[in-house]
């Protein structure tokens, strides 16, 4: 069975400091996909990023970064000098390839940003 | 633009009353929908995949007969919350999966979600 960690329930950051969120999953496919997901408090989901199984490449976008680890089915994200604005709960998550758009979601991690 | 419009934003009924949440995806054809269900200061979960002209797949422990799937049309999936009580308030979130012809690595298109309060 699919299944998605993120042990961080609550991490509180002073501004500008950096934060990494984890992310373990589980699947006994050797095709999935992975994602973030931000909901800040208005509910709305903004994605972040989606990644196959296939491409352990690192990614970088602006202050967001992942790192895709296979070996050790780790998907975690950083967010480096952290904003008020970042203030939202993070979801991971993840979807196997034969349902590739039927995505199972982690617990969620919030996220405060202090000034 | 929206991809996916989810219909209404938050909802105030009575108890007893049911409800209905339509899901629509905007210029393009949605075989597949899905409606996933957000308790307070809780993850989003699966509750059902909604499928076009044939019955919906409901997720163990969801009850069909008080989530009425129905996905008429390749637009248009709706959630009908049958004799609602106050432990049915919740966020309510559609999904329409990836678009027909995105890339790979596209986004997962998701209507901004219901909000619905029983009293």
């Amino acid at each position: 069975a699919q299944k998605v960690t993120q042990a961080q329930t609550e991490i509180s950051v002073v501004e500008k400091e950096d934060v990494t969120l984890d992310c373990v999953y589980e699947t006994r496919d050797t095709t999935y996909y992975l994602f973030w997901y931000k909901q800040p408090p208005s509910g709305e989901l903004v994605f972040l990023i989606r990644r196959n199984s296939f491409d352990e490449q690192n990614e970088i976008s602006g202050r967001y970064s992942w790192n895709f680890q296979k070996s050790t089915s780790s998907f975690n994200f950083t967010i480096t000098a952290s904003q008020v604005v970042d203030s939202a709960v993070y979801f991971c998550a993840l979807s196997e390839g034969t349902s590739y758009d039927k995505v199972i979601f982690g617990p969620g991690t919030s996220l405060s940003v202090i000034p | 633009g929206a991809v996916v419009s989810q219909h209404p934003s938050w909802v105030i009924c009575k108890s007893g009353t049911s409800v209905k949440i339509e899901c629509r995806s905007l210029d393009f054809q949605a075989t597949t929908m899905f409606w996933y269900r957000q308790f307070p200061k809780q993850s989003l979960m699966l509750m059902a995949t909604s499928n076009e002209g044939s019955k919906a797949t409901y997720e163990q422990g969801v009850e069909k007969d008080k989530f009425l799937i129905n996905h008429a049309s390749l637009t248009l999936s709706t959630l009908t919350v049958t004799s609602a009580h106050p432990e049915d308030s919740s966020f309510y979130i559609c999904s329409t999966g990836q678009v027909p012809g995105e890339v790979y690595n596209s986004p997962l298109h998701f209507g901004n979600g219901t909000r619905l309060t029983v009293t």
